[in-house]
């Protein structure tokens, strides 16, 4: 059973560029989330995708946007990049119906660097 | 809204020592509450996870975490270190709708030894 599979591993961008980042859910899981975590420190949510929409959003500004596709697979697009989007990007994956024993299963990522 | 604050950012025990990582979570309701590991260039692993159940719960590699309601902890612990165990520990939590978690700023675990 494949796990949360992420491409590309790495990725390196000038500032200005735009970038976009994919995500494979585990099997079986219908909910795509996307963290970004800075060098240090925890992950912060971006945004969630359930049923192709986006159902939650943290703090982070427009230049952040995502996709769902019907297969749930999961693309993260960001804009006009800046030198402070450098991080480990991660995808989680998770079953929505199950909330109550919710449980989020993470790639591996996708390490962005932004010169 | 939800946070949790990991006390020590830098734990170093030796080899056979007692584990213990700590969590104190922000919240006007119980929450979810997780511990995940991270080893280097990978992705978060889930440890345990409490959901309203028992107070004391284990997880995998012989971790086990408690919920102290009056403390606002969950904090975890493992009673023989292995060098094994060296990495990064999140503490996260999740409102009830399960929609968004919030993570620790981590603590690294070295096993000395």
């Amino acid at each position: 059973d494949a796990g949360v599979t992420q491409s590309p591993t790495h990725l390196i961008k000038t500032r200005g560029q735009q970038v976009t980042l994919r995500c494979s859910p585990k099997s079986g899981h219908d909910t795509v989330s996307w963290y970004q975590q800075a060098l240090g420190q925890g992950p912060q949510f971006i945004f969630q995708y359930y049923e192709e929409e986006e159902r939650q959003r943290g703090n982070f500004p427009d230049r952040f946007s995502g996709h769902q596709f019907p297969n749930y697979s999961s693309e993260l697009n960001v804009n006009a990049l800046l030198l402070g989007d450098s991080a480990l990007y991660l995808c989680a994956s998770s079953f929505r119906p199950t909330r109550v024993n919710y449980e989020q299963y993470f790639g591996p990522g996708t390490r962005l660097t932004v010169t | 809204a939800q946070s949790v604050t990991q006390l020590g950012s830098h734990v170093s025990v030796s080899e056979g020592a007692l584990v213990l990582l700590r969590c104190n979570y922000s919240s006007s309701v119980p929450p979810y509450l997780f511990w995940y590991v991270q080893y280097p260039n990978q992705g978060l692993q889930l440890l345990l996870k409490y959901t309203s159940a028992a107070t004391l719960v284990k997880g995998i590699n012989g971790f086990e975490a408690e919920f102290k309601k009056s403390e606002t902890s969950f904090h975890l612990t493992k009673p023989s270190a292995h060098m094994s165990d060296a990495a990064e520990y999140f503490c996260a939590v999740s409102d009830l709708s399960g929609n968004q978690f919030y993570f620790g700023t981590g603590t690294s675990l070295t096993v000395i030894p």
